[in-house]
């Protein structure tokens, strides 16, 4: 287990937003970057955000991230079915690299 | 762009090594402050980092592993590798190479190849 903790699932409808988790301890997400990824069926994980709250070019903003104290959370809003995928938070600690479980995301 | 490429084995036995490598192109392996990695995926689970390396060979790794897992840099062939001794059926899995990087210390994996399958089986 990697101390970051994503709920499972969760579901919205189209247009609608959403929020996913990601909680961890002091010395993972207290005291670093959090970054997430996107990972649609059949594909690799591509990064959606990066420190916190970042952007690369080319993602959407429709997606966002922020964090506060141990806990980190993405935004995606006006949801498409094309968001329909597992997202997953990352972090670091102690020169050790570490992914939460991943949230499969429904787009009902 | 940077693009990474992984090759190696599709199918491996049962206490035998498990050996991948990633090619990069687009950047030379050598230069910034970036780590390579590589990070699996079991079947129907999520992302498991295997370990980090950088250019000048130092290494990181999961505890996980239990010491079973080398990887190393070939700078002349700008690519890097992974080693996994005394494979089992649980080393089965999407193996995935990336890049970590970031701009005060590598916490992000910007960059990643499209992965390879590895089954492990006699």
């Amino acid at each position: 287990q990697s101390g970051l903790t994503q709920p499972p699932s969760v579901s919205a409808a189209p247009g609608q937003k959403v929020t996913i988790s990601c909680s961890g301890s002091n010395s993972k997400i207290g005291s670093n970057y959090v970054s997430w990824y996107q990972q649609l069926p059949g594909a690799a994980p591509k990064l959606l955000i990066y420190d916190n709250n970042k952007r690369p070019s080319g993602i959407s903003d429709r997606f966002s991230g922020s964090k506060s104290g141990t806990s980190a959370t993405l935004d995606i809003t006006g949801l498409q079915t094309g968001d329909e995928a597992i997202y997953y938070c990352g972090t670091w600690d102690s020169s050790l690299w570490m992914f939460g479980g991943g949230t499969t995301l429904t787009v009902l | 762009q940077v693009q990474l490429q992984e090759s190696g084995p599709g199918l491996v036995k049962p206490s035998e090594t498990l050996s991948l490598t990633c090619t990069v192109s687009g950047a030379s392996i050598s230069s910034g402050d970036c780590y390579w990695v590589w990070i699996r995926q079991p079947p129907g689970y999520g992302l498991e980092w295997i370990g980090s390396i950088y250019h000048n060979g130092n290494t990181y790794y999961s505890p996980s592993l239990k010491s079973r897992g080398s990887i190393s840099v070939d700078s002349s062939k700008n690519r890097f590798s992974l080693k996994l001794t005394s494979v089992t059926a649980a080393d089965t899995a999407v193996y995935f190479c990336a890049r970590l990087a970031g701009d005060s210390f590598p916490d992000t994996f910007d960059i990643w190849g499209q992965g390879t399958t590895v089954t492990v089986s006699s």
